[in-house]
């Protein structure tokens, strides 16, 4: 079965723009999640959706935001870039959030803020 | 504060030998505890869970709730095993996931 994908791979925006990135979960897995991955500070937790609600938020200003939509696929946006958001943003999906079998996670998008 | 420690940033070791990644966690609640691997050029997948005391490609971890650690141990290492891995503390509903900084291993001919 197809894994998670994540759409587009790649994303060069300058700063101040605002991003949208896709993710679609594998079929029938209901519970999204994204995180982002830096040098620096490794991976962090962003959101966790289910259901089309947001059931955990990470520690990340009000210019993340996400959704989820009745067929299960997320996107989550930035706006007003800055040069710190750049990273590899991961999505992650999993059958639900009540019974933690772990992750599958899709290969990312790289997003590059200049 | 859920927080996980990977002391070790880096472990290279000679293949056939054995490879021991530590992870400790601070977690006030009933935690779950995985092990992620990240090879190179490839998505990061889950190896192992502590529930399922299960044993992949070798590797075994054992959750020391006295100690707080989920140390990843494999007797053997192969050169395949070369990867980034990465321990990861969850609750025991959700999942949010708190990862440590990672552990890059090298296993060398």
């Amino acid at each position: 079965k197809a894994g998670v994908t994540q759409t587009p791979r790649y994303l060069i925006k300058t700063r101040g723009q605002q991003v949208t990135l896709s993710c679609s979960p594998i079929s029938g897995h209901r519970s999204v999640s994204w995180y982002q991955q830096t040098p620096g500070q490794g991976l962090q937790f962003l959101f966790e959706y289910f259901s089309e609600t947001q059931r955990n938020k990470g520690n990340f200003p009000g210019r993340f935001s996400g959704r989820q939509f009745s067929n299960s696929r997320s996107e989550m946006n930035v706006s007003t870039l800055e040069l710190g958001d750049s990273a590899l943003y991961l999505c992650a999906s999993s059958l639900s959030p009540t019974e933690n079998y772990g992750y599958t996670f899709g290969s990312g998008t790289r997003l590059t803020v200049v | 504060a859920q927080r996980v420690t990977q002391p070790e940033k880096l472990l290279s070791v000679f293949k056939g030998a054995p490879v021991e990644l530590k992870c400790n966690y601070s977690y006030s609640g009933s935690p779950e505890l995985f092990w992620y691997v990240q090879y190179s050029r490839q998505r990061l997948q889950l190896l192992l869970r502590h529930i399922s005391r299960e044993s992949i490609k070798g590797f075994t971890a054992d959750l020391n709730k006295g100690e707080t650690s989920f140390h990843l141990k494999k007797p053997f290492a192969q050169e395949e095993d070369s990867a980034m891995y990465y321990c990861a503390l969850g609750k025991a509903a959700g999942n949010k996931l708190t990862f440590g900084g990672g552990t890059r291993v090298l296993v060398k001919p």
